[in-house]
């Protein structure tokens, strides 16, 4: 069973800091995706990154797929308060009928 | 411009007896997904439906049940309702199997057994 360890689980920052989320596994993963979710509502597909060593920019997040596909990482430039949330990668293998969930980073940026 | 819509939103229910949750798409996606969450355990998946009357279980399929008579509707029933599962059930919906593809989660619905 693949299995994705986020950390930290959880993380309280003040506006305006920057900070990394990671997202690991011993499993090669053909692509990784990142959500996120606010309270009351359903996750929201941030990106999905397929190519090993792939940075994408979505104005001040940066993620970044590992070289060898095992893990990922997600990077806030200047943390607003409405970066508040909480985090989830997910992945699976090519072919999968279905993506494996880590167990999520809750973020919350203080004014 | 939902795509996908989930009833109820709220449901509380007594131990013993059966529930079930509704999941309808517009998007005509051919896979949808039921999942759990629960703190500290992230999202969880219970059953999955590749197709109408195609569906296959996921790791936390032990109590549940799931139908898909058409394309836009699948269903989660609780045969017997456990305080085990009052948790936060979210529906999801993937244009195809590849982890390539984005899910699209609805909004979820609130369950809790007594």
């Amino acid at each position: 069973t693949q299995l994705l360890e986020q950390s930290p689980q959880f993380l309280s920052i003040q506006e305006g800091e920057n900070l990394t989320v990671y997202c690991n596994s011993s499993s090669v993963f053909s692509s990784l995706q990142w959500y996120r979710q606010e309270p009351g509502e359903g996750p929201v597909l941030l990106v999905t990154v397929v190519t090993g060593g792939e940075v994408k920019k979505l104005k001040r997040l940066t993620f970044q797929f590992g070289d060898a596909r095992k893990d990922s990482s997600l990077h806030i430039t200047a943390a607003q308060t409405g970066d508040t949330g909480l985090y989830l990668c997910a992945g699976g293998d090519q072919g999968a009928q279905k993506l494996v969930f880590g167990q999520g980073t809750r973020l919350t940026i203080n004014p | 411009d939902a795509g996908i819509t989930q009833s109820p939103r709220h449901k509380v229910t007594e131990t013993g007896t059966p529930v079930t949750l509704r999941c309808h798409q517009t998007e005509n996606h051919r896979y949808m997904y039921w999942y759990r969450q629960d703190p500290g355990h992230g999202l969880r998946l219970i059953h999955y439906s590749y197709g109408v009357k195609d569906t296959d279980k996921g790791e936390v399929s032990d109590g549940y049940s799931v139908s898909r008579s058409k394309t836009e509707d699948f269903l989660l029933t609780l045969e017997s309702a456990t305080s085990s599962q009052t948790s936060v059930y979210f529906c999801a919906i993937s244009e195809g199997p590849f982890s390539n593809y984005g899910y699209t989660f609805g909004s979820g619905t609130r369950l809790t057994v007594v």
